[in-house]
């Protein structure tokens, strides 16, 4: 079935960078957008960024920008999000989700990345 | 950056109840609104997209409506699966935009 399978939760300290894993499957992996969106405790759901998994471009959050880098590898069927420069507001559940055309709505969502930072 | 308002915040309502809730864009956005429902511990679905299409496998009695500034969400009948968190997201334009959400509690 179409899945999107994000890595383990993590636990980093203040400064500190993380990268997150999506694994797609069940679906041809460069047909579609993948999307980062976090969750901090209590808070909406807010966009991080897009990679076109054909061609590899990316957008990203102007609140991010500098910090957070999309990449993906095509032979893996996998999609990376690292964010460098960890503080403590950083700490929230990471999803990626596939964009679904023609408007992108976020229609397979990864089961989320739990992202702590913690001194 | 398009500013998404949803209301209410939360609401308490009854098994088999009639549900609306209400998002609000800071500008047009012609019909590029998602609803998604969220429970605790898990990532959200798909609900509605383009304003008022049914995703695939989403059941009948959620509808969705709108266009241009102010979309709604109705739920007709609501079950016992339905107590969740809503959430609209406008996919008009970067920086995608998400609304608050909407806390659909037991009654």
């Amino acid at each position: 079935q179409v899945q999107l399978v994000q890595s383990g939760a993590e636990v980093k300290k203040p400064g500190a960078s993380v990268k997150v894993s999506c694994k797609a499957s069940g679906y041809t992996f460069t047909n579609y957008a993948i999307y980062w969106v976090r969750q901090a405790p209590g808070q909406r759901l807010e966009w991080m960024g897009w990679i076109n998994a054909g061609n590899g471009d990316t957008k990203y959050s102007q609140k991010f920008q500098g910090r957070v880098t999309i990449t993906r590898d095509t032979s893996a069927s996998t999609a990376y999000m690292e964010l460098s420069g960890l503080r403590s507001e950083d700490t929230a559940v990471y999803y990626c989700a596939r964009g679904f055309p023609p408007d992108d709505a976020f229609d397979i969502w990864g089961q989320g990345t739990m992202v702590t930072v913690s001194s | 950056d398009i500013k998404m308002t949803q209301s209410p915040s939360s609401l308490s309502a009854s098994v088999g109840d009639r549900v609306t809730i209400t998002c609000r864009a800071s500008q047009s956005i012609n019909n590029y609104l998602n609803w998604y429902q969220q429970k605790p511990g898990k990532a959200p679905k798909l609900l509605i997209y383009a304003a008022s299409t049914l995703q695939s496998g989403v059941p009948s009695r959620f509808s969705g409506s709108g266009s241009g500034t102010d979309f709604t969400l109705t739920i007709s009948s609501l079950l016992p699966e339905d107590f969740a968190t809503y959430s609209c997201q406008q996919s008009y334009s970067f920086p995608v935009t998400f609304g608050g959400g909407t806390k659909v509690e037991i009654k």
